[in-house]
């Protein structure tokens, strides 16, 4: 069974720029969240889609935004980007309930 | 506030120590996960509980609920245990697949 994936693994933008990450999840996976992981902060909770809807949203700027497709892809995008949008970040699928997996994620660092 | 208090941030052991890594959270929840983080930052999820004690291997997480406190104790251990461990926790059904995480701890196994 193939693990979580996600695209690209590794991303160089500027200040100011825009940039989308994707996920694909576990087969049979409806829920997928999205976590930054930064140095000074940890790992934070960005947001999670469950059949296409946002289901929870953690404390981030209206910068952060994200969706889900009907093969339960999922896409978050940054817009504006600033330097302290460097960070890994990471999506993890799940099915209801149950522990989650997470993909190798995504390194994105912002000049 | 939500908080998941971990402890120590670093531990350093020698190759066949007992291993205890402790997690205290601040209100009631619904599951807590153990993650195991490699440097490159592939998160990999150790065990999901409730209640009581699970084992996989040299690992064995416990999970005290009225106490609020779980712990992750690795047997036997071995340089290749070296990793952050990461102890989350989902607050509640509401919460959907939210994850709350604590800071971490850093753990070194010399030869």
């Amino acid at each position: 069974k193939a693990g979580v994936t996600q695209t690209p693994r590794y991303l160089i933008k500027t200040r100011g720029q825009q940039v989308t990450l994707s996920c694909s999840p576990i087969s049979g996976h409806r829920s997928v969240s999205w976590y930054q992981q930064t140095p000074g902060q940890g790992l934070q909770f960005l947001f999670e889609y469950f059949s296409e809807t946002q289901r929870n949203k953690g404390n981030f700027p209206g910068r952060f935004s994200g969706r889900q497709f009907s093969n339960s892809r999922s896409e978050m995008n940054v817009s504006t980007l600033e330097l302290g949008d460097s960070a890994l970040y990471l999506c993890a699928s799940s099915r209801e309930g149950y522990e989650q997996y997470f993909g190798p994620g995504t390194r994105l660092t912002v000049t | 506030k939500n908080e998941v208090e971990q402890s120590p941030q670093n531990l350093t052991a020698q190759e066949g120590e007992f291993i205890t890594i402790n997690c205290s959270y601040s209100v009631g929840i619904s599951a807590l996960h153990w993650l195991q983080q490699h440097p490159g930052g592939g998160i990999v999820s150790l065990f999901m509980l409730s209640s009581g004690k699970k084992k996989h291997g040299r690992l064995i997480a416990t999970i005290n609920i009225q106490e609020k406190h779980s712990s992750l104790h690795i047997t036997a251990s071995h340089p290749r245990d070296s990793a952050v461990y990461i102890c989350a926790v989902r607050w509640g059904e509401t919460s959907g697949s939210r994850l709350t995480f604590g800071e971490g701890t850093q753990l070194t196994v010399n030869p």
